[in-house]
């Protein structure tokens, strides 16, 4: 079946300029994540979405980032006024479940943002 | 969490078996650990899960230590294809939390 899809696939943005990331996640999985990834770093975790709700927003760096999901399937991420240190791959991850923890995640292939 | 130390990374030959070390001293009862691998330019991927038995999937294997404060994961015979990230990440049972990666074990699999 489907797995998760990202778009865009890249994004190359100016400094200043807000862009919208979109995650498609599988579907019937009630849990959504948000992760980056800068140049050469490990996943970082952004912010999680229990159908519409999103219970842990502790990862989000700043209040330039937000995050929706509506109809408990699709998510965007948007960062406003961008910097160039938001420079990275954001990724996006579903599970069926999130409240029982042995939920394997599955990753969609990112968004690879350039800023500059 | 607790935290899972990795080695920065390893180098296999193609065709031998590979063991991936990773300690979890501070583990909790509740904890169960799961493996995941970054190929390059994807998102991670699951590769196997347990919480104190040894576990075997179509991918690898994954040994725990009887004190579970350690757990090893095995690719029986690496290929080229084995060449990724690979991240031990310890995740609570009752806590629903996300996922808290690590740098993860760098694996260079030579021909």
């Amino acid at each position: 079946g489907a797995g998760v899809s990202q778009s865009p696939s890249n994004k190359v943005t100016e400094k200043g300029k807000d862009v919208e990331l979109r995650c498609d996640p599988i579907s019937g999985h009630t849990a959504l994540y948000w992760y980056r990834q800068s140049l050469g770093q490990g996943l970082e975790f952004l912010i999680y979405f229990q159908g519409n709700s999103a219970p842990d927003k502790s990862g989000l760096p700043s209040d330039r980032f937000s995050a929706e999901r509506t109809g408990g399937s699709v998510s965007t991420l948007t960062i406003q006024r961008t910097q160039q240190e938001d420079s990275a791959v954001y990724l996006c991850a579903s599970s069926l479940n999130q409240v029982r923890t042995q939920e394997t995640q599955y990753f969609g292939p990112g968004t690879r943002l350039l800023v500059l | 969490d607790a935290k899972t130390t990795q080695p920065n990374s390893m180098e296999s030959n193609e065709e031998e078996p590979v063991h991936l070390p990773c300690n979890h001293s501070t583990i909790s009862g509740t904890d169960y650990i799961h493996w995941y691998r970054q190929l390059p330019s994807q998102g991670p991927e699951y590769v196997i899960h347990g919480l104190t038995s040894n576990v075997n999937n179509r991918m690898a294997s994954l040994a725990i230590a009887e004190d579970r404060k350690s757990s090893t994961l095995i690719l029986h015979r690496a290929t080229l294809r084995d060449a990724a990230v690979y991240y031990c990440i310890l995740r609570d049972d009752n806590y629903g939390q996300n996922f808290v990666f690590g740098p993860g074990t760098r694996l260079s699999v030579l021909p």
